[in-house]
């Protein structure tokens, strides 16, 4: 059975703060892993990682995937209370149009 | 506001009604899913149509039935749901090209939060 597993759980932290945000998994036929922020609605897509080493960059936010070690790592730099949610990693496999979500890691930034 | 538009955003209904959630998306997607998320929980695969066909069926109850009328759209049907189906329902879409298919980011709609009395 496909796994993806977050860590941690929740995290609060100060404007300003650096935080890594962790998703391991363990699937079958990889094919993808997605991170997405969830606050009060729809979760917002944020990178799609396909090969290891690559990192992917947008302003703050950047991911980066090691398929050897199985996880990924999401970084978001000088936080703003704006980056409270909830980050959601997902893994595409070869088994079908679906994805395997992790549990989410809650953020909280304070000001 | 999204690009996968759902409707419609709330949804009180009792144990006996029937009624019905819809999603709509314009992107040329030919993937749809349905999801459900229960509170402080991941979403979870129901449905997914491919080319306007059923691909997957996560084993879900046969009160929750889907129909894909067009490629742009996709419905839920309700009938005779439990409390416990309260929930957030996501409608999602994604490309689906037929040499990267599992390949493409799915966007996701700002759901319906159904509520069953």
């Amino acid at each position: 059975e496909d796994k993806v597993v977050q860590s941690p759980l929740s995290l609060v932290v100060h404007e300003g703060d650096t935080v890594t945000l962790n998703c391991s998994y363990e699937v079958t036929n990889f094919r993808s892993l997605l991170w997405y922020k969830q606050e009060k609605k729809a979760p917002t897509f944020l990178f799609m990682l396909t090969s290891s080493g690559i990192e992917k960059k947008s302003g703050r936010l950047s991911s980066i995937l090691d398929k050897k070690e199985l996880f990924s790592i999401l970084n978001i730099t000088a936080t703003q209370t704006g980056d409270s949610a909830i980050y959601l990693c997902a893994v595409g496999s070869r088994a079908g149009n679906m994805l395997t979500f992790g549990g989410g890691t809650r953020l909280m930034v304070k000001p | 506001d999204t690009e996968v538009t759902q409707t419609p955003k709330h949804l009180v209904m009792g144990m006996t009604n029937k009624k019905s959630l819809k999603c709509e998306q314009h992107m040329g997607h030919r993937a749809m899913y349905w999801y459900k998320q229960k509170a402080k929980k991941p979403p979870e695969l129901m449905f997914v149509y491919s080319y306007e066909k059923l691909s997957i069926n996560e084993s879900v109850p046969s009160r929750f039935s889907p129909e894909c009328p067009n490629s742009s759209l996709l419905n839920l049907h309700l009938h005779a749901l439990q409390p416990e189906d309260s929930a957030l329902y996501l409608c999602a879409s994604s490309q689906d090209r037929s040499r990267d298919r599992y390949n493409q980011p799915q966007h996701f709609g700002d759901g319906t939060r159904l509520s069953i009395l």
